[in-house]
């Protein structure tokens, strides 16, 4: 079973930033946060992930609480093109010849991007 | 991160016959990964293929149903085999690729199933 809660959908106004919540309360200390989005008919697309720090790249901004317990995906200007289903997983991520840990997809947000 | 193709992009077949998707990486990869994801749901792990040894299914997923080969670092296949209704669904391969100093996985287009 997925670890992590999330609304089942969000609106949010073209050019404005897209705040997108996940709940991991169970998280363990070697878990990370990953977020992927899902495009209507496409593949998942890898975002961006995170342990305990807040990290940017030129996608989104992941914020996390000092806990752990929850974390926010950033889109700090929507376009019509973010509109999709964003999934927020926790696993342990695979470092060198390890066992990797396994992604498990909840049921996620739909951002709808309006114009 | 890695490029992957998927044949076909979809097919629709009737009930009791099989089909092989094929999945192809740009690049070596250690570990790849097979998705279902029905009709309106999210994504549901199949199994897991390393290279040079057998897939490792998940729970509710059989190799007598879902036989995979992985016989080489860069390609991979699924077979759906006597199909019914209710495999109609997006099939994904996804793969493992280096993403900076850690590894991540990466996904495929996927195949469009409609089994009638």
């Amino acid at each position: 079973d997925a670890k992590t809660t999330q609304p089942p959908s969000m609106d949010c106004a073209e050019g404005r930033a897209a705040n997108l919540p996940c709940n991991h309360s169970t998280i363990s200390g070697n878990e990370y946060v990953y977020w992927y989005r899902q495009i209507h008919s496409q593949g998942p697309q890898y975002i961006i992930h995170g342990l305990k720090n807040n990290e940017t790249n030129e996608m989104a901004s992941l914020i996390i609480t000092e806990d752990r317990k929850s974390s926010t995906l950033i889109l700090p200007h929507a376009t019509l093109r973010d509109t999709a289903v964003y999934y927020c997983i926790v696993r342990v991520p695979r470092w060198g010849s390890g066992n990797t840990g396994k992604l498990i997809f909840g049921q996620g947000t739909t951002l709808q991007v309006k114009p | 991160s890695a490029v992957i193709s998927q044949k076909p992009s979809r097919d629709i077949c009737q009930r009791g016959t099989s089909l092989t998707i094929q999945c192809q990486v740009d690049s070596q990869v250690t570990m790849m990964f097979w998705y279902r994801q029905q009709p309106g749901q999210s994504l549901t792990l199949i199994a897991t293929a390393n290279q040079g040894s057998e897939a490792t299914y998940e729970s509710g997923f059989v190799i007598d149903k879902f036989p995979i080969s992985r016989p080489n670092l860069t390609f991979s296949t699924l077979t759906v085999s006597n199909m019914s209704p209710e495999d109609s669904s997006i099939y994904l391969c996804s793969v493992e690729a280096r993403q900076g100093i850690s590894y991540e996985q990466y996904f495929g287009p996927g195949t469009r199933l409609t089994v009638t």
